[in-house]
């Protein structure tokens, strides 16, 4: 089945540790998306890449980095410099068409640093 | 920069009645308009989206969503709730090639 799959589903860290979460998806889709959610924030946009080699911050991009050296994956690593790291991190992905975006969503990444 | 306004965070609703989600936007230009639900937990479900054509949208769940230009609106609508809606909604708009999500709805049906 075609889709998005992020990895892990839960993810536990101590303070000041970097971590990395996963994101992959097989829909051959041009655009890849990383976005964090808190509660009674909605979802608050960290980076996207519309092409392989190539991204660009969203508005919250300060403490995380990304990578897209395959157009299937689009990891991203939570730094020790992201002061309040614990939330719901959710990967999305779509075809970029003129004007219009139709993203499609992985399950999530929940993560609690201790 | 668009950005999208849904009023009211918490709606709660008695099953079979009707639920209303209100969404505004801004925006200078025609806009790609987008509902969707998550479960606890979840990833997000695309729920219906507005392109161009007919002002009323038909969604999944029986969920329908109209755009109104003149009121920079496009409220989630269905006549008769079901225990399953209760989730959160999102309304969110497509700017440059990225979604702008609102702050999101939550929907709780009471039996």
């Amino acid at each position: 089945d075609g889709g998005i799959t992020q990895s892990p589903k839960y993810l536990f860290r101590k303070e000041g540790q970097n971590v990395t979460l996963s994101c992959e998806q097989n829909l051959n889709h041009d655009a890849m998306y990383w976005y964090r959610q808190d509660p009674g924030q909605g979802l608050r946009l960290i980076y996207y890449s519309q092409i392989v080699n190539d991204f660009q911050k969203g508005d919250i991009a300060e403490g995380y980095s990304v990578s897209r050296e395959k157009k299937e994956s689009f990891p991203l690593t939570v730094t020790s410099a992201q002061k309040n790291p614990t939330a719901f991190y959710l990967c999305a992905s779509s075809i970029v068409r003129t004007g219009m975006t139709e993203a499609f969503f992985g399950q999530g990444t929940r993560l609690t640093v201790v | 920069a668009q950005s999208v306004t849904q009023l009211g965070s918490h709606v709660s609703v008695s099953e079979g009645a009707l639920v209303l989600l209100r969404c505004n936007y801004s925006s200078s230009v025609p806009p790609y308009l987008f509902w969707y639900v998550q479960y606890p937990n979840q990833g997000l479900q695309l729920l219906l989206k507005y392109t161009t054509g007919a002002n009323l949208v038909t969604g999944i769940n029986g969920f329908e969503a109209e755009f109104k230009k003149s009121e920079t609106s496009f409220h989630l609508t269905k006549p008769s709730a079901h225990m399953s809606d209760a989730a959160e909604y999102f309304c969110a708009v497509s700017e440059e090639g990225k979604l702008i999500f609102g702050q999101g709805t939550t929907l709780q049906v009471k039996p």
